[in-house]
């Protein structure tokens, strides 16, 4: 069975400090692996998508890359904002039958300014 | 305004009341999933479904019901054999293997 694990669970940082998020999975038979941004409340709002072919993917200031052999991934966010604060998700799509997102904990992020 | 519309946005039931949560998608995706988020916990799989009139329990089913009629539609129903259902409910649809939406969630609460 798939399992998602995201270290640390919680992280404050100071404003400008580049920071990164860890997320180990399993199992390596994965379609994609996806990063989520969810603020107190709301929804989740989708970063960043890396297919299983691929080794990373860019948005602005985060960074996405994906070991699948050794079952890691790491969201990179540079220059960090007070805006940056929420949760961050990570989540993988297995390629057994039903391929159902499996999700991590999270990591609650809080940058002061 | 392509998306997941989830309503509604907060919810109240009664003991032994059900009650139904709406998910609509107009991203013309197959796939439509419901989790549950528990406060400090993370995202559990109540149920999911890969096309129109087919559904399959999640981690965490008891106490709840589906049905996918229509490719646009997943709501999900909490009935009273849900003995704890106070919880923050989300909607999400995939096309398989691509990225998921979700809604911005129904917060429901047992008074």
């Amino acid at each position: 069975k798939q399992e998602v694990t995201q270290i640390p669970a919680a992280l404050s940082v100071p404003e400008g400090e580049n920071l990164v998020l860890n997320c180990s999975f399993t199992d390596s038979a994965i379609y994609n692996l996806q990063w989520f941004r969810q603020d107190p409340g709301k929804g989740l709002t989708s970063l960043l998508l890396i297919q299983s072919s691929q080794r990373e993917q860019t948005s602005g200031r985060l960074n996405a890359s994906l070991d699948k052999s050794s079952g890691r991934s790491t969201l990179y966010i540079a220059a960090s904002q007070p805006g940056d604060s929420a949760t961050y998700l990570c989540a993988v799509q297995p390629m057994e039958y039903g391929n159902k997102l499996v999700f991590g904990a999270g990591t609650i992020l809080r940058v002061k300014s | 305004d392509g998306g997941i519309t989830q309503s509604p946005k907060y919810l109240f039931r009664k003991e032994g009341q059900n009650v139904t949560l709406s998910c609509e998608q107009n991203l013309n995706h197959d796939a439509m999933y419901w989790y549950r988020q528990d406060p400090g916990q993370g995202l559990r799989l109540i149920y999911y479904s890969q096309i129109v009139n087919d559904f399959q329990k999640g981690d965490i089913a008891e106490g709840y019901s589906v049905s996918r009629e229509k490719k646009e539609s997943f709501p999900l129903t909490v009935t009273s054999a849900q003995k704890n259902p106070t919880a923050f409910y989300l909607c999400a649809a995939d096309g398989g293997g691509t990225e998921a939406f979700f809604g911005q969630g129904t917060r429901l609460t047992v008074v």
